[in-house]
This record gives C-alpha cells, sequence and structure tokens, in this order.
C-alpha cells in the first residue's frame, strides 16, 4: 500500500500562510487523509483529519480535492513555533495504524 | 485532545541488558496502541501493533524475541528491547487512539542509548 507523497522542505515566512501540499493518489474510498506535525525529539502531534470535505479547526484548514487524491493543509498565519516535520498520512477510520513516508520540513523564517 | 505518556523519555544501558518502556493511554481505554521506532533524520517505522489481551502484531522484519510487546490492560502496553545492543539505539514511540472520531496520539516518545 503506497505511502503519501510530500515535498521534502519548504520555506515560509513567518506571520504569512503555509500551504503544505500532499499527494495520496492511491487513497481508497473509506481512508481518510490526516495530518500530524513532529516538532525535534517529540512526538507527532495531531492537527487535523478529514474524508472529503475540507475542514477547519484551530490549528489548520485542510483542503482536499475533489478526487481526493491529494490535499493541502494550510497553516494561515505560521509563527516560528510552527518549524517542524509535517506528515500526510492515509488510513482507515478508527486508529487503523500509520505507515509514515517522508513528510516536509517546514522552516519558518522570520 | 487525548493524551499518550511514555516512561521512561530517555533511558542509558549497557550492551547486553534489557530495557523496559511503558507506554500509557491517561485518559480513555485502548485496546489497540502501535509502537514505532525512529532513527535519527528519518521518518517514523512502525514496528507492531499491539492488542490488549493477546498477542502483538509485528510488522515484516522486525524481529518479535527482540522486541517483547505485552499489552495487559486497556491503559498499558511495554515494549521490552531484549539484549540491548547499541544498533538498538533510537527514539521509540507509541500511539494509541483516543480521539471521538479515529484520530491516533502519540506519546512523548523514549529516546534509547545503548552503550
Amino acid at each position: 500500500d503506497a505511502k503519501t507523497t510530500q515535498p521534502p522542505s519548504m520555506d515560509c515566512a513567518e506571520g504569512r500562510a503555509a500551504n503544505l501540499p500532499c499527494n495520496h493518489s492511491t487513497i481508497s474510498g473509506n481512508e481518510y487523509v490526516y495530518w500530524y506535525r513532529q516538532i525535534h525529539s517529540q512526538g507527532p502531534q495531531y492537527i487535523i483529519h478529514g474524508l472529503k470535505n475540507n475542514e477547519t479547526n484551530e490549528m489548520a484548514s485542510l483542503i482536499i480535492t475533489e478526487d481526493r487524491k491529494s490535499s493541502t493543509l494550510i497553516l494561515p498565519h505560521a509563527t516560528l513555533r510552527d518549524t517542524a516535520v509535517y506528515y500526510c498520512l492515509k488510513g482507515g477510520y478508527n486508529f487503523n495504524k500509520f505507515y509514515f513516508g517522508s513528510g516536509t520540513k517546514l522552516n519558518v523564517k522570520p | 485532545g487525548a493524551v499518550v505518556s511514555q516512561h521512561p523519555s530517555r533511558v542509558i544501558c549497557k550492551s547486553g541488558t534489557s530495557v523496559k518502556i511503558e507506554c500509557r493511554s491517561l485518559d480513555f481505554q485502548a485496546t489497540t496502541m502501535f509502537w514505532y521506532r525512529q532513527f535519527p533524520k528519518q521518518s517514523l517505522m512502525l514496528m507492531a501493533t499491539s492488542n490488549e489481551g493477546s498477542k502483538a502484531t509485528y510488522e515484516q522484519g522486525v524481529e518479535k524475541d527482540k522486541f517483547l510487546i505485552n499489552h495487559a490492560s486497556l491503559t498499558l502496553s511495554t515494549l521490552t528491547v531484549t539484549s540491548a545492543h547499541p544498533e538498538d539505539s533510537s527514539f521509540y514511540i507509541c500511539s494509541a487512539g483516543g480521539g471521538v472520531t479515529g484520530e491516533l496520539f502519540f506519546g512523548e516518545g523514549s529516546r534509547l542509548t545503548v552503550l
């Protein structure tokens, strides 16, 4: 089962929106898209997830394309503390195990 | 969100000894937990699925006799690295389901250094 594909790194200016893309062309109909981030030497932190509709919470927005083969995580006003590795994952509902890809290293710069 | 806690956060041991790492779900019950390991500058690699009251399921290439997993209660899973060697030095992370809509939550991780 193929993992998702993400660019290895991205830069973003502090205060600007960070848009992180993810390709999940092998996603099946009952699989959700999940986003996590990992700050150095910590466990991954849950950000957001969705099935087919766009989602928004206090941390971020998730935009999923109509064909569900890709998505974008949006951090509306990036801060220095948002510097982390962001992982896009796909999985079934109810705590399926995740296989991690390489993720995107987001560098937020002053 | 739900809280998953690991202990110890750091451990240093001598080669040949065994080390136990605990993973607890603090505010929910978890029939399934997952164990990952992460080497420096690499992504997380799934090692095994820990099932409460039954045997763990190991990913291909992971030695089950090397990495013993016990999930004796709905809030605790343990990973024991037996006869540890320097190549077992890594960051070990557990996760468990606790969200109302299926998301997994991860522990803080345990850094093992084998001398």
